[in-house]
């Protein structure tokens, strides 16, 4: 089986300071980590992900995330959040050969001006 | 729009009614996803294609949902005698292949938002 753990329901953060969304996952095998994000009344837009390589991955809007093998962590990083960036995130994993993605069940982040 | 189309957006209907939903891939993806999302929750694995063949479904996927791709481009989930706990958000994805790493993203498209009352 393939899950993910999102602790926190929301998380805020000052503008200008630094974000990160936690994420910890376990599955049999080497995981494939994704993070989404969710806009109201919207589908899921791709943020980044992790399959193999560099443990540092870069994705869009300048987030980036660590993939921790030892901690089974992916934890979503962003060194200055805006107020855009308040939204709903979404943590996944899948492994290969696994056609389904095992989503958290997401952290709110609000951006305070 | 070269992105996952579905439609229509919005959804209401009577407890008991059927309903369908389409969904048009990003044209080059062979793989084909339905995902269910209810509020406070993340989205739930219903089924998936490759081309036109159904090759998963999962368990939350009742005897009165029924999902197709006919010709492998876009794909129809149907719901009989719909019930208020259908009501949910109903996302497609879709995938291509990389090589070396199998389909890992899939892209979503908006959701169509269905309301049972």
């Amino acid at each position: 089986a393939q899950s993910v753990a999102q602790p926190e329901d929301q998380v805020n953060v000052a503008e200008g300071n630094p974000l990160t969304v936690k994420c910890t996952y376990s599955v049999s095998g080497n995981p494939y980590l994704f993070w989404y994000v969710q806009y109201p009344n919207r589908g899921l837009q791709f943020l980044l992900k992790y399959i193999t390589g560099d443990n540092l991955v870069k994705g869009s809007y300048g987030f980036e995330a660590e993939f921790n093998k030892s901690q089974t962590s992916f934890h979503l990083k962003k060194p200055s959040a805006l107020v855009s960036d308040s939204a709903l995130y979404f943590c996944a994993v899948r492994v290969y050969g696994n056609n389904r993605l095992a989503f958290g069940k997401g952290n709110q982040v609000v951006v305070i001006p | 729009d070269t992105g996952v189309s579905q439609d229509p957006r919005h959804k209401i209907t009577k407890r008991g009614q059927n309903v369908t939903f389409r969904c048009d891939p990003i044209s080059e993806h062979n793989r084909l996803y339905w995902y269910r999302q209810t509020l406070g929750q993340g989205p739930e694995f219903l089924t998936y294609f490759q081309n036109e063949a159904q090759l998963e479904k999962s368990r939350l996927l009742s005897d009165r949902f029924s999902a197709e791709r006919p010709k492998g481009s876009f794909s129809t989930l149907e719901i009989q005698r719909t019930e208020q706990g259908d009501s949910a958000m109903y996302l497609c994805a879709s995938s291509a292949p990389l090589p070396g790493q199998g389909h890992p993203e899939a892209f979503f498209g908006q959701g169509t938002r269905l309301t049972v009352v």
